[in-house]
């Protein structure tokens, strides 16, 4: 089982502020199949991105992914304020797929 | 627009079987996977199983000896069963479109397990 790390475990910024967060595997993940999740206090995950740089549909063009192997970053250009919340990295090249911890980004 | 809805008890008794439901609507459950996915409290996801509309599943290993998906396409339906649970399996349970990346979700229901 591939095991993902992100960090930091919370990251303070103010609106406006570019956000950046990683997430390591534990093993190589195969052809980037890496995803990042939006979480909201009791909501569920909404996707954001796949194929590690691929924006699900509906997502504005202020998040993007990049990475490859087992290093993955989610950027946040200019943070909104609905952007503040928990953010899960979620590989699904090996079975079965797997969640990181998350990194909540709160309002500094 | 797709949407799906989790019900069943929100109670569960240690050494009982847990039972959930995910009605589909706005939709076809046919030529899609179906995944049901946990989150204990404060915590983080864990991918329980899916399955495919033609009845193909697929299991987490850490939970396979416990639990059973299956789907009933005249209902636009699929359902969870985990058997024997303990406290640990007390978690908001969502069910979701997709074998391994989840575009929709339902908006998830808490089951506690408790005598």
């Amino acid at each position: 089982e591939i095991v993902l790390t992100q960090s930091p475990g919370t990251l303070s910024l103010s609106p406006g502020e570019r956000a950046t967060l990683s997430c390591r595997a534990s093993q190589s993940v195969s052809s980037s199949h890496l995803a990042w999740y939006q979480q909201k206090p009791g909501q569920a995950p909404r996707l954001l991105m796949y194929g590690a740089s691929s924006r699900a549909t509906g997502i504005p063009d202020r998040f993007s992914g990049s990475g490859s192997g087992t290093d993955f970053t989610l950027t946040i250009s200019r943070l909104e304020p609905e952007d503040f919340a928990v953010y899960y990295c979620q590989q699904y090249g090996g079975s079965p797929n797997t969640f990181g911890p998350g990194t909540k980004v709160d309002i500094k | 627009q797709v949407q799906l809805q989790e019900s069943g008890p929100g109670l569960v008794k240690p050494s009982e079987t847990l039972s959930l439901t995910c009605t589909v609507s706005g939709g076809s459950i046919s030529n899609y996977y179906w995944s049901w996915i946990r989150q204990p409290p404060g915590r983080g996801l864990e991918w329980i199983a899916y399955i495919y509309y033609s009845g193909s599943t697929n299991y987490n290993p850490s939970l396979k000896s416990r639990v059973t998906i299956s789907l009933d396409t005249s209902q636009n339906q699929f359902s969870l069963k985990l058997s024997s649970v303990t406290a640990a399996d007390t978690a908001v349970y969502y069910c979701a479109r997709g074998p391994t990346r989840f575009d929709y979700w339902g908006q998830g229901t808490l089951v506690t397990v408790s005598s």
